[in-house]
């Protein structure tokens, strides 16, 4: 059976530092892989999505990058983090085809002070 | 997530049955979706509908489809406690490898 791991699950860091949040997935291959943020009292954004190993495509403009530098790894990073960083990060994968039904980690929460 | 609009808020007593709503706007969305989240959770995939069915029924979990209108729903008959969370509505769209997610609606069940 398939499952995502998401670490670390916590993490409070100051504004400016770095930031690399990890996902891996297990017993799939070539999966799409995400990265959305759940920020406090709203919806959930997609920030970042990758169809294959070193394609990323990025949904809006933000101090933030991804990577995928594996076929089931995803690593959301930051080179200065601000405040506005602070949220819940959710990875995802979904299988290429049919439903496109994504299977969601248990999501990572970042507070930036 | 302004594509997809929900109510932010719900509160039913326990046993009633709740209904959460949820409007889209891409007429050619191909699924959609009901996902579950947790205090401090992930999404948990609910249920979802493929656009040419009207409705789909999963034991408690009801969902409608009106494809005419954008709008779709969620009824949860017999609610109890346990389904307190926040239920998020999705769209696939034509030819997108994402989904596009509404705001979450907060179901509080009241014993």
């Amino acid at each position: 059976s398939q499952t995502i791991h998401q670490w670390p699950a916590t993490l409070v860091q100051p504004v400016g530092s770095p930031l690399s949040l990890e996902c891996t997935v297990e017993g799939t291959s070539n999966p799409n892989l995400y990265w959305y943020r759940q920020a406090a009292g709203r919806g959930l954004q997609l920030l970042f999505y990758s169809v294959g190993i070193g394609q990323i495509s990025s949904e809006v403009p933000q101090n933030l990058s991804a990577s995928r530098p594996q076929d089931r790894q995803f690593i959301l990073s930051s080179k200065k983090l601000l405040l506005s960083d602070s949220g819940f990060y959710l990875c995802a994968w979904s299988v290429q085809a049919g439903a496109n039904v994504l299977t969601f980690g248990a999501g990572s929460r970042l507070t930036v002070l | 997530g302004e594509d997809v609009e929900q109510s932010l808020f719900l509160s039913v007593r326990e046993g009633d049955s709740s209904v959460i709503n949820c409007t889209y706007t891409d007429s050619s969305s191909t699924y959609l979706y009901w996902y579950k989240q947790e205090p401090g959770a992930g999404l948990q995939l609910l249920t979802y509908i493929f656009s040419n069915m009207d409705m789909k029924q999963d034991q408690r979990l009801t969902v409608l489809l009106n494809k005419k209108d954008k709008h779709l729903s969620l009824r949860i008959a017999d609610t109890q406690t346990g389904d307190s969370a926040i239920y998020f509505c999705a769209e696939r769209k034509t030819g997108a490898n994402n989904l596009f997610f509404g705001t979450g609606t907060r179901l509080t069940v009241i014993p």
